[in-house]
Formats: C-alpha cells, sequence, structure tokens
C-alpha cells in the first residue's frame, strides 16, 4: 500500500527567506505526486503535480517541488516566502494502478514578518 | 458550475441522528471523491465514484456510512445514527477522468455531532 510522510507537523520561516516542506513516499511502480494547500475554513486548492519528465516542477504562486527517485522525495520548495504562503500544506501520492490519491498528515507553514 | 460545490457549509446533529451531504461536481468531470478530515489530521479516503462503474467504497470507516451517485451528476454521503466521531469536515473532490489533472476540492462540509 502507498503512504505519504510529511515530517514536519510545522515550519516557521521568515518573510523573504527560502522555505522547504518535506514529504517522502512510498508506492510501487511510478508515482504521480501532488501538493495542495488549505487556507483556514477553505477546501485544498491543488499547487502542483509530478507525473513525469523534469523531476523539477513548477507551480501555483511561485512554488516548485523536486522529485527525487532515490530519495523517494518530493519536497516543496518556494526561494522567497511570503508571510500570504502561511497554510496547511499536503503531499499526495498516487501510484499508477490507483485511482484515489493518498495524503499526508498536513505541515503548517508559518512565515513570520 | 465552476467549482465543486457542497452543502450544507457547517451541520451541528444530534449524536444518533442521521444526515446527508450533498457533493456538486465540475460538469464534465467524471471521478467524485469524498475524504474525510478530522480536526489536526490528514485527510482519509471515504469513496470514489467513476462514471457509471461500480464505487470503490474501501474508505468508508463503517456501514453507517454511505453514499450514492447518479452518473456524472450530485453525490450524496449519508452518515446514519451519528457519533461524536464523526465530527469531521468531509470534503468532495471531482476530476477528469484520468487523475493526472489532479482533484479540484469542494470547501467542505463541518459536521458536529453534539
Amino acid at each position: 500500500a502507498q503512504s505519504v510522510a510529511q515530517p514536519e507537523d510545522q515550519v516557521n520561516v521568515a518573510e523573504g527567506n527560502p522555505l522547504t516542506v518535506k514529504c517522502t513516499y512510498s508506492v510501487s511502480g511510478n508515482p504521480y505526486l501532488f501538493w495542495y494547500v488549505q487556507y483556514p475554513n477553505r477546501g485544498l486548492q491543488f499547487l502542483l503535480k509530478y507525473i513525469t519528465g523534469d523531476n523539477l516542477v513548477k507551480g501555483s504562486y511561485g512554488f516548485e517541488a523536486e522529485f527525487n527517485k532515490s530519495q523517494t522525495s518530493f519536497h516543496l520548495k518556494k526561494p522567497s516566502a511570503l508571510v500570504s504562503d502561511s497554510a496547511l500544506y499536503f503531499c499526495a501520492v498516487r501510484p499508477g494502478s490507483a485511482r484515489q490519491l493518498t495524503f499526508g498528515s498536513g505541515t503548517q507553514l508559518t512565515v513570520l514578518p | 458550475g465552476a467549482g465543486v460545490s457542497q452543502s450544507p457549509s457547517n451541520k451541528v446533529t444530534e449524536k444518533g441522528k442521521d444526515v446527508e451531504l450533498r457533493c456538486d461536481p465540475i460538469s464534465g468531470h467524471t471521478a467524485l471523491y469524498w475524504y474525510r478530515q478530522r480536526l489536526g489530521q490528514g485527510l482519509e479516503f471515504l469513496i470514489y465514484f467513476q462514471g457509471n462503474s461500480a464505487p470503490d467504497k474501501s474508505g468508508l470507516p463503517s456501514d453507517r456510512f454511505s453514499a450514492e451517485r447518479t452518473g456524472e451528476s450530485v453525490s450524496t454521503l449519508t452518515i446514519q445514527r451519528t457519533q461524536q466521531e464523526d465530527s469531521a469536515v468531509y470534503l468532495c473532490a471531482s476530476t477528469r477522468e484520468t487523475a493526472n489533472y489532479g482533484y479540484t476540492f469542494g470547501s467542505g462540509t463541518r459536521l458536529t455531532v453534539v
């Protein structure tokens, strides 16, 4: 069965600094990987995905993620954090054979002014 | 519609009552998913519909939970004899047939069982 780990419940970063939100996964076969963001009292919003191709994926709001097959990781990054990036971030994985996504437990990102 | 619509946005119910949650997916999205998000936790898969195929019910936590969807239209999630542990946000998502596109989520229904 597939699984996703987000080892950090909380990440704090100063505005203007680079941010990283970590994600590792376990899945049989080639993974399809996703990042979603959830703002308070809102549904999840799609940020970016890796299906195939370049390991560095660029998404919405200046976010990017790097697929590392050897380390089974898909960390979310942004070169310069904004206070408005403060939200709950979820990593998700889907093996090619499945239809539903398996989500991690989420990481609360707080960007301090 | 422009997005996935869920209703009601909030529901408070007494323990033991039945509740029905509604999801109206994006037009043309053949796949529809229900997830549950308990406070401070990740998303828990409940059920998946794909067109007219038999639904994948593998995530439903008990036989008190059921869901229906007719074709590619509205879905309803029903919880019978609600318990306090059913309190959560219930999220619906839809996508085109291949989930490569990623999900579009609704804003959820916050269910509180008192």
